[in-house]
């Protein structure tokens, strides 16, 4: 199994809705990430998780909070989102040891109404 | 800095001929260079990548090249094809937490 799964596809949630994001991988990656993407823009990193602890926070509001479970899932549970919120969620994975590709799932599409 | 300045933004083609995009990166301690394909509504997908201690890779229709005292590398793609049109991302990595960081994007457009 070579791919990094994610549901839903879609979501559409109110300002004051909790939910989550939920990733998925088989690969034996020990390194998973989320990424935010606005239209026309680059994904912009939000967190690395290492051995199943978090490594990285570029700063994120505290509105996303991350989860790891095992080595094969990754969580993003969202509460009290704002509309610039909106956006394509995108889950990785990967080695890691540097100079390995991340694979990155399909995304959710995150509508804050 | 760690930003990671890519150009041009868009890029139309005739089908057969070649497309370059640039990239230039800011910090010395990159050292992994790959690059993304985004079709519209798609992932991005990994099409080549080049390590620090490489001037240059080539799969088929594909080549990076790294220019590691410039702090520049590039991606060239030879006789396009429809099927190449889509956002190209360069990106570069630090060892240090795994963190990528990537280029603003290349929309290239592949003209039959």
């Amino acid at each position: 199994d070579t791919e990094v799964t994610q549901t839903p596809k879609h979501l559409v949630m109110g300002m004051t809705n909790k939910k989550s994001l939920k990733c998925e991988q088989h690969m034996g990656h020990r390194a998973m990430y989320w990424y935010k993407q606005k239209a026309k823009k680059p994904p912009e990193l939000m967190f690395v998780y290492s051995y199943e602890k978090l490594s990285i926070n570029e700063s994120v509001p505290s509105r996303f909070s991350p989860e790891c479970p095992n080595s094969s899932l990754l969580n993003l549970h969202l509460h009290a989102l704002q509309p610039e919120d909106s956006a394509l969620y995108l889950c990785a994975s990967s080695q890691v040891v540097s100079y390995n590709e991340q694979f990155f799932g399909p995304g959710t599409r995150l509508t804050v109404l | 800095g760690e930003n990671v300045e890519q150009h041009p933004s868009t890029l139309s083609v005739q089908e057969g001929d070649s497309a370059v995009i640039k990239c230039t990166y800011s910090d010395s301690a990159s050292n992994y260079f790959p690059w993304y394909k985004q079709e519209l509504g798609k992932r991005p997908q990994l099409i080549i990548d080049i390590r620090s201690n490489v001037g240059e890779k080539k799969d088929q229709r594909i080549a990076v090249t790294l220019n590691k005292t410039a702090k520049h590398f590039s991606l060239h793609i030879t006789e396009t094809q429809p099927e190449d049109s889509a956002v190209y991302f360069c990106a570069d990595l630090k060892a240090a937490g795994n963190k990528l960081t990537f280029g603003g994007g290349t929309r290239v457009l592949v003209k039959p």
